[in-house]
């Protein structure tokens, strides 16, 4: 019954692998968010999906790659990982049509370590 | 552009004292304002928010009012309990898309 899953919970590799996080909401919800926390729990957003297509991009490295095969699926492929990229990454959902938007629902987050 | 500057942690009080965490914005426009909650372990929930200024958001026996004047929303909470322990973002949006601005988080500690 979980609205925003993510998976896996904690993700331990090595520097240079490659790896993806996946993220699936049941929410009906049409937009999904992929947010980087830091050690300090500094909260930034890197992508935004609306309805499969990409609405955000801040300045994230181009080895982050997002994937939206549907509207209720945004996975996160990381190549080449660094130390940096070390955090907790939290996908979310919302519903952006009509004239109000519903609040942020957020997954239990990706622990990622990269050693 | 737009930013959220929120008090250092963390916040250790007892059972039942009272709280306030504070809140200030910049923004380029109209914000609606909120207040997220995370606890240990899991991802932010939504605690309260308000659209306008004057606007009093309320939930959990948590209240913030909407600024405009002080650009502020300051979280408060007459009498916090030991579960109350999590971190605390205030956030701003500003237009019609869900592209939220952070603050920095607070962390809060409860104890008996």
């Amino acid at each position: 019954d979980t609205a925003v899953s993510q998976t896996p919970k904690y993700l331990v590799t090595q520097m240079g692998n490659d790896k993806s996080i996946k993220c699936e909401q049941n929410l009906g919800h049409d937009t999904m968010y992929w947010y980087k926390q830091d050690s300090k729990k500094f909260l930034k957003i890197m992508f935004s999906y609306n309805n499969k297509e990409l609405i955000i991009n801040e300045t994230v490295p181009n080895r982050f790659s997002p994937k939206s095969p549907d509207k209720a699926h945004l996975n996160l492929h990381i190549n080449s990982l660094e130390l940096g990229d070390s955090a907790v990454y939290f996908c979310a959902s919302s519903q952006e049509g009509g004239r109000i938007n519903s609040p942020l629902h957020f997954g239990n987050g990706t622990r990622l370590t990269v050693t | 552009g737009n930013s959220v500057t929120q008090m250092e942690g963390p916040v250790t009080l007892s059972e039942e004292a009272f709280l306030t965490i504070n809140c200030t914005y910049t923004a380029t426009g109209y914000p609606s304002l909120f207040w997220y909650v995370q606890y240990p372990g899991e991802g932010l929930q939504l605690l309260l928010k308000a659209t306008k200024a004057d606007d009093k958001g309320s939930n959990k026996g948590f209240e913030a009012t909407y600024r405009k004047e002080t650009t502020s929303f300051h979280l408060e909470k007459g009498s916090v309990q030991v579960s109350d322990s999590a971190v605390y973002f205030c956030a701003l949006r500003v237009g019609g898309g869900n592209k939220l601005t952070f603050g920095t988080g607070t962390q809060l500690k409860v104890e008996l």
